[in-house]
């Protein structure tokens, strides 16, 4: 069965780091892009970021540009998160999410991990 | 303020049909495929039609998607209570090399 599993969510204050972790099992991590997904409470979904398989090609979507890094390893099916400098407005349900095979949609999801920015 | 511009809500009651359509540009639904993704409460995202109009498999043939010029739509057919909660478009788009979703449409089944 393809599984995404996050950890690493929590509280942390504005201006502070966290590191979001998703473990991947069932599929060939290797050869699958990954995406990072938010929703702020109550709000829709807004995308992340994006690694291709070999970490080649990365995006981020302009509202954490500079402030989060998109990272995996392939050797341990890992995908990672770093996000720095948190804001308010970084609160938010974070999924990870493969691409689909031969095109750029997301399936499937993880649960979930939330974020809290707060102080 | 979302890229893709979806209605914030739609209804309908058992049995009948309802479409809920994605309005975009020539950068992303114009030029790219659109996904739809159906969030029931409490859970995370499914992928529900890809390539505009293909369904994964599992997803039933009640729900249908379409795209023509800068918009499309998804209908659901023969709705039912199970179908209710959010239902999310998405895209590519070209001028800000990224993904794209619309704000979303709260599907109440009456």
């Amino acid at each position: 069965e393809v599984q995404l599993v996050e950890s690493g969510g929590g509280l942390v204050q504005p201006g502070g780091s966290l590191r979001l972790s998703c473990a991947a099992s069932g599929f060939s991590f290797s050869i699958y892009s990954m995406n990072w997904v938010r929703q702020a409470p109550g709000k829709g979904l807004e995308w992340v970021s994006y690694i291709s398989s070999s970490s080649g090609t990365i995006y981020y979507a302009d509202s954490v540009k500079g402030r989060f890094t998109i990272s995996r390893d392939n050797a341990k099916n890992s995908l990672y998160l770093q996000m720095n400098s948190l804001r308010d407005e970084d609160t938010a349900v974070y999924y990870c999410a493969r691409d689909g095979a031969g095109g750029n949609w997301f399936d499937p999801w993880g649960q979930g991990t939330l974020v809290t920015v707060s102080s | 303020q979302s890229v893709l511009t979806q209605p914030p809500s739609a209804s309908g009651t058992p049995g009948q049909r309802v479409t809920i359509s994605c309005s975009g540009s020539s950068s992303n639904i114009g030029s790219n495929y659109v996904f739809w993704y159906q969030q029931l409460p409490g859970t995370a995202p499914k992928l529900l039609i890809y390539r505009n109009n293909q369904r994964p498999s599992g997803v039933p043939d009640r729900f249908s998607g379409s795209k023509s010029g800068t918009s499309a739509s998804l209908a659901i057919s023969g709705l039912r209570s199970e179908d209710e909660g959010d239902y999310y478009c998405a895209t590519w788009d070209d001028s800000l090399s990224g993904r794209v979703f619309g704000g979303g449409t709260k599907l109440t089944v009456l």
